[in-house]
């Protein structure tokens, strides 16, 4: 199993720009998270999905965020418009009993 | 919501020493305590976990201790080794599924 697999792995964009980070959960996981992660702020959940349906998006910082989960193999979440404070790590995980199995993230620069 | 207090922010132990690093939790519900692994410029790993009803579970060189009375679970590292360097974080959670991460231990193995 190639694991949980997140694209693209670095992304610079500029203030103002749509960004949009894709997730492939492991094979059979019927859990997926997105996560941010900062110096500041630490590891925070920002969304979580089960059988393809959103659970809980308290964590969605702001109307700017967008996640979906089309189907069980892949979701996106979307920053429009980025702006700099954005700028963080963001890790998707996947699991089936608890464990979660994380990404190796994409690192989001915002100029 | 659940609310995760991790100490010490740093550690530095002797290659050979242990290292115990501490989490204190809000949520008198949560029953899922996971503890992770990050090292540079990777992604998280769980190394261990523990449910509450179980008040100790060991795996090797690394074990966790629970108090439900008082809140607090505790990784214990005994024999460290300089790869035992990295970021350790604790979480809880209520399901199982919602993570509330603590704000990670760097720990640093002097060999």
């Amino acid at each position: 199993d190639a694991g949980v697999i997140q694209s693209p792995r670095h992304e610079v964009t500029e203030m103002g720009q749509e960004v949009t980070l894709r997730c492939k959960p492991i094979s059979g996981h019927d859990y997926l998270f997105w996560y941010r992660q900062t110096m500041m702020r630490g590891l925070e959940l920002l969304i979580y999905f089960n059988n393809n349906v959103p659970i809980d998006d308290s964590g969605m910082p702001e109307d700017r965020f967008s996640a979906k989960m089309p189907n069980a193999s892949f979701s996106t979440l979307k920053i429009q418009p980025s702006e700099p404070r954005d700028s963080a790590v963001y890790f998707c995980a996947s699991s089936r009993q608890n464990e979660q199995f994380f990404g190796p993230g994409t690192r989001l620069t915002v100029l | 919501g659940e609310n995760v207090e991790q100490h010490p922010s740093t550690l530095s132990v002797q290659e050979g020493d242990s290292a115990v690093i501490k989490c204190t939790y809000s949520d008198s519900a949560s029953n899922y305590f996971p503890w992770y692994k990050q090292e540079l410029g990777k992604r998280p790993q769980l190394i261990i976990d523990i449910r509450s009803n179980v008040g100790e579970k060991k795996d090797q060189r690394i074990a966790v201790t629970l108090n439900k009375t008082a809140k607090h679970f505790s990784l214990h590292i005994t024999e460290t080794q300089p790869e035992d360097s990295a970021v350790y974080f604790c979480a809880a959670s209520v399901n199982g599924n919602k993570l509330v991460f603590g704000a990670g231990t760097i720990l640093r193995v002097k060999s």
